[in-house]
């Protein structure tokens, strides 16, 4: 079955250290890839995308995620987190005619 | 501005009834969808619409039921026979339906409780 898996459900860092978000997926067909952020009680914000072309994608806030076919994985990272980063990410993936989501990783950004 | 709207931002259903909650898009999206969210569960689909007078089941459609009469508007209604409806409901339109390289964009969300 189509899977989308985000191992990490917590990830606390503090301000200004490197942060990578883990996201695998299940799939033996081409898939569309993308990162949400939600913060707290609001909808979801797309972060970033993976359509086509170059596998390496960024977000304007510094953000940016890598696309391996071979490990099937489209890892998020930032290489300084900010307060304003804390938020929940969720992976999604297109199959076919779905947008499967993970379960979420909440990013906890300390002072 | 071009975005989706939900309202109510809060809910509160009694025992035994329905309520609707609405989702209006200007965006002139074709496709429309409803999710739920529970905590540690990620997103998961109610229903979608990929065009006026026409949707589909998704993942959990037991206890919920849409319309879509304009290309506008895709309301979700929890009827009594959703027995456990305390969640975060999230709308979301596309251009076209999810399968291909289309955004899903969403709206800020509706917090359902029972009383």
């Amino acid at each position: 079955a189509q899977s989308v898996t985000q191992l990490d459900s917590q990830v606390p860092v503090f301000e200004e250290a490197p942060v990578e978000l883990r996201c695998n997926y299940s799939s033996s067909v081409s898939v569309y890839l993308f990162w949400y952020v939600q913060y707290p009680n609001q909808g979801l914000q797309l972060l970033l995308k993976y359509l086509s072309g170059s596998t390496l994608v960024e977000s304007i806030n510094g953000f940016e995620a890598e696309f391996n076919k071979s490990q099937t994985s489209f890892h998020l990272r930032k290489p300084s987190v900010h307060i304003s980063d804390t938020a929940e990410y969720f992976c999604a993936v297109t199959f076919t005619d779905k947008l499967i989501f993970g379960t979420g990783t909440r990013l906890q950004v300390f002072p | 501005d071009g975005g989706i709207t939900q309202s109510p931002k809060y809910l509160f259903r009694k025992e035994g009834q329905n309520v609707t909650l609405s989702c209006e898009q200007n965006l002139n999206h074709d496709a429309m969808y409803w999710y739920r969210q529970d905590p540690g569960q990620g997103l998961r689909l109610i229903y979608y619409s990929q065009i006026v007078n026409d949707f589909q089941k998704g993942d959990i459609a037991e206890g919920y039921s849409v319309s879509r009469e304009k290309k506008e508007s895709f309301p979700l209604t929890v009827t009594s026979a959703q027995k456990n409806p305390t969640a975060f409901y999230l709308c979301a339109s596309s251009k076209g339906l999810a399968g291909g390289k289309n955004i899903q964009y969403f709206g800020a969300g509706t917090r359902l409780s029972v009383l």
